[in-house]
């Protein structure tokens, strides 16, 4: 099994709808990232989050790391085509970096 | 222009004829890896290097070969490729270990 869980694996949505994905891990969380990516291209970094309770927002995306549950949650507010794609988190191991096996996120207008 | 340069972007070629992939990077960062991404899997580190001359396994480097010479360039090596490296392969770069990394495009990579 993944040592990162992403739920829901695919989602599709109307255009203006919220939506959340959900990054659980086996292991203690100490640092986690959010990419996002186009299909068929290459991953665009959007947050890092570091220190248990944080929670970061970059235009309408939200990002919160809850260490204790070792979860981490993406949130789109009012969705737009724009943010169509695959959405993967990220945790540093060491020198290393592991991934979850990534959201497909499909906006319908 | 901050970017991360991989080629080919696309690539058919036969089991066991041995190929290159270069990977290029301009913002002078020391830490450099390597993925591949399949159905299902998500992206899982083939190799990755903290600086010049020191490399190191990943999750997945079996038949594969990477080197660090020059800071700025980190190839990746399929000896003799085979069916099950069909995938894409991605190179990323980051100032060091544990920071937020800089993705190339992609190559896709076929092997018959």
């Amino acid at each position: 099994s993944q040592e990162l869980e992403q739920s829901p694996q695919s989602l599709i949505v109307q255009e203006g709808k919220n939506l959340t994905i959900n990054c659980t891990s086996s292991k203690t969380l100490y640092g986690l990232y959010w990419y996002k990516q186009k299909y068929g291209e290459g991953l665009i970094f959007l947050m890092m989050l570091q220190k248990g309770g944080e929670e970061k927002s970059h235009e309408k995306i939200t990002a919160k790391l809850d260490e204790k549950k070792q979860q981490s949650s993406l949130h789109i507010t009012a969705s737009q085509p724009s943010h169509a794609g695959i959405y993967l988190c990220g945790a540093a191991r060491a020198q290393k970096l592991v991934f979850g096996q990534g959201t497909r996120l499909t906006i319908n207008p | 222009e901050a970017q991360v340069t991989q080629n080919p972007r696309y690539l058919i070629t036969v089991t066991g004829k041995k190929l290159t992939v270069t990977c290029s990077q301009n913002m002078n960062h020391e830490y450099m890896s390597w993925y591949r991404q399949d159905p299902g899997l998500g992206l899982r580190q083939i190799y990755y290097s903290m600086n010049v001359e020191v490399t190191d396994k990943g999750d997945v480097p079996e038949g594969y070969k990477v080197s660090r010479k020059e800071k700025r360039n980190f190839p990746l090596i399929l000896e003799s490729p085979s069916p099950n490296q069909t995938s894409l392969y991605f190179c990323a770069s980051s100032r060091q270990a544990g920071q937020p990394q800089h993705f190339g495009d992609g190559t896709r990579l076929s092997i018959l």
